[in-house]
């Protein structure tokens, strides 16, 4: 079965810290996902990559940057979070075998963020 | 800009009920339709894919339909049970696209 871990369930931090934010699949998947998810708003996506080193920004980039340095991690980092950065973070992999709309996303179980 | 609609925001059935969800699109041709459950603090999973060219897929009690004319996707569960409770996210890609884009997502509860 494929796994996808994320670093904290739960993390509460104060405005203008820096947030990191870890996701690591056990699968080999080419493609990595990081979204958000607000009551009403549904999942967005902040940034993807589908291979290491490379990064394409999503739907709502601003605020947020990311990094992935080896095929199986992929971080995300708030480089002075908010309050409107309180939110669920989800980060999600895929094979990459078929086209984005072909694959099956694998999620991990969450970070549930509050910025206080 | 796409807009994704899923018909209501939570559904109640009685358990051995069908459960008929429906999600709606505009402003887009998406060349592949997914459907995820979700269930409380936790990610989403994935159930079922259909593409453009497919009327219907099955898998075991859960069956979707997919019609381009209308713009929806139709999600059933048949034999509903209690343990079906969670919310039922769609999530539409086009061939080309770089990323899926999901409902908001209906919450099902399965009264026993």
């Amino acid at each position: 079965d494929v796994k996808v871990t994320q670093s904290s369930r739960y993390l509460v931090k104060r405005t203008g810290e820096k947030v990191f934010l870890e996701c690591v699949q056990d699968m080999d998947h080419e493609n990595m996902f990081w979204y958000r998810q607000d009551p009403g708003l549904g999942l967005r996506l902040i940034y993807f990559s589908y291979d290491v080193k490379m990064k394409e920004k999503g739907d709502i980039p601003e605020g947020y940057s990311v990094s992935r340095e080896k095929k199986e991690r992929f971080s995300l980092i708030l480089e002075s979070a908010s309050t409107n950065q309180t939110s669920m973070y989800l980060c999600a992999s895929s094979a990459g075998l078929a086209g984005f709309g072909a694959d099956t996303q694998y999620f991990g179980p969450g970070t549930r963020l509050t910025v206080l | 800009s796409q807009k994704i609609e899923q018909n209501s925001e939570a559904l109640n059935i009685q358990e051995g009920k069908t459960a008929t969800l429906t999600c709606n699109y505009t402003n887009y041709s998406p060349a592949y339709l997914q459907w995820y459950r979700q269930d409380p603090g936790r990610g989403p999973v994935f159930l079922l894919l259909i593409r453009e060219n497919e009327k219907e897929k099955r898998k075991e009690r859960l069956k979707v339909t997919f019609d381009t004319t209308l713009k929806q996707s139709l999600f059933h569960i048949t034999a509903s049970q209690p343990a079906d409770s969670a919310t039922y996210l769609c999530a539409l890609a086009s061939g080309g696209a770089n990323n899926l884009f999901f409902g908001t997502g209906t919450r099902l509860t399965v009264i026993p």
